[in-house]
């Protein structure tokens, strides 16, 4: 079966560096997304990302935020200068909409996630 | 935006009886609602999903309804088995190729032998 793949699996980084995350989609997938899970809270939209660009951002995306398509296979987000609260699971996710599920709708695959500690 | 509202934060139940979850949403454009098992330390997988113009569908032992009215829907668990302990998300999103998806909260389920 098809999946999404992330790594690092773990980064652990000091507050004000820069951290890239990489996700390799599902290769057939045309929609990309960045979602995030604080420790013990629900998993949040941090982005979504089409043809080449973003189509949507929540408020927690923010100018510390990028994300970037580099090749035909990644897509990466990075956090320009990291801050305590950034500690949390990232999690990648693509779908397509021919990639349906039983309802007949898309279905969002998720990665295994990053897991960031900022120190 | 959209606000998904999950109850209860955590539930336990004996084993073989059934475990039910609620979630409200705000946003009466949202038109798909799936459910989200995660075991710990695990990706987000998805168990059973409803769109806005079905009123309850099930597979095997899981079953969801959505009232659009009330802008309510649930995930019910019946013969519950320990395996389905997890943390359960629902979620809300508007299904147009672009999947932003709204979560609740989660339910942490815990199944006692």
């Amino acid at each position: 079966e098809p999946e999404v793949t992330q790594t690092p699996s773990h980064q652990v980084t000091q507050m004000g560096q820069e951290v890239i995350l990489r996700c390799v989609p599902i290769s057939n997938h045309l929609y990309f997304y960045w979602y995030r899970q604080i420790l013990g809270q629900k998993v949040e939209f941090l982005v979504s990302f089409y043809n080449n660009e973003i189509s949507e951002k929540s408020e927690i995306f923010d100018d510390q935020f990028s994300v970037e398509r580099p090749d035909g296979s990644n897509f990466t987000l990075k956090i320009r200068s990291t801050k305590l609260e950034d500690s949390a699971m990232y999690f990648c996710a693509s779908s397509d909409l021919g990639d349906r599920g039983p309802s007949g709708a898309n279905v969002l695959t998720f990665g295994a996630g990053s897991r960031l500690t900022v120190l | 935006g959209e606000n998904v509202e999950q109850h209860p934060s955590t539930l336990s139940v004996q084993e073989g009886d059934s475990a039910v979850i609620k979630c409200t949403y705000s946003d009466s454009a949202s038109n798909y609602f799936p459910w989200y098992k995660q075991e710990l330390g695990k990706r987000p997988q998805l168990i059973i999903d409803i769109r806005s113009n079905v009123g309850e569908k099930k597979d095997q032992r899981i079953a969801v309804t959505l009232n659009k009215t009330a802008k309510h829907f649930s995930l019910h668990i019946t013969e519950t088995q320990p395996e389905d302990s997890a943390v359960y998300f629902c979620a809300a999103g508007q299904n147009f190729g672009n999947e932003k998806l709204t979560f609740g909260t989660g339910t942490r389920l815990t199944i006692i032998p």
